[in-house]
């Protein structure tokens, strides 16, 4: 089964800063099972990004997917106050244990 | 636009069996490009997906969990559903359906959430 770990734990940025997620599996994954997910406080996960890179319907293009292999990052270019979540990578049924964005 | 909605109990006490159902609005339970699934999320912690059952009938459920999970379709009602048997505290969970994508196995549509408290 393939682990997937994520970096940091927690990201502290101000707005407009670039926040770069990372997302290191243990073994080779294609590139059109990766998905990200924004989760914030009470609500369900909401798809981001799949296919490593690809962006969900509606999802803005400040977010973005990139790697192949084992090495994935979920990019957010302009941080804004409603990004603060926590954010998940996942494969297959794998999921990362998150990233917590906090906004200063 | 797909909705999901998860209904269940709220408390169930130890030993018993958990039973929770999905309503899916807006596409077809019976359509070959999803899997319908489970996920869930203990208290502060991550996300755990539980399985997931095709229009077909066929199921999928993560290893530590398959002795006590039956998943099942109700077509006539658009709707899938889980149960869980011998539950302990360690079930105490955000149960959450969602819809899977047959071909890159992302999740694009969750149903919010239900909470569901193993004590007795």
């Amino acid at each position: 089964e393939t682990v997937l770990t994520q970096s940091p734990g927690t990201l502290s940025l101000s707005p407009g800063e670039r926040a770069t997620l990372s997302c290191r599996a243990s073994q080779s994954v294609s590139n059109i099972y990766l998905a990200w997910y924004q989760q914030k406080p009470g609500q369900a996960p909401r798809l981001l990004i799949y296919g490593a890179s690809s962006r969900a319907t509606g999802i803005p293009d400040r977010f973005s997917g990139s790697g192949s292999g084992t090495d994935f990052t979920l990019t957010i270019s302009r941080l804004e106050p409603e990004d603060c979540a926590v954010y998940y990578c996942q494969q297959g049924g794998t999921f990362g244990q998150g990233t917590k964005v906090e906004i200063k | 636009q797909v909705q999901l909605q998860e209904s269940g109990p709220g408390l169930v006490k130890p030993s018993q069996t958990l039973s929770l159902t999905c309503t899916v609005s807006g596409d077809s339970i019976t359509s070959g490009d999803y899997y319908w699934t489970w996920i869930r999320q203990h208290p502060e912690r991550g996300l755990e997906w539980i399985g997931n059952i095709s229009y077909s009938g066929t199921t999928s459920s993560k290893q530590s969990l398959r002795s006590r999970l039956t998943m099942s379709l109700d077509t006539s009602k658009n709707q899938f559903s889980l149960t869980l048997s011998s539950v302990t505290a360690a079930d105490t969970a955000v149960y959450f359906c969602a819809r899977g994508d047959r071909e890159t196995t992302s999740f694009d549509s969750w149903g919010q959430g239900t909470l569901i408290t193993v004590s007795s």
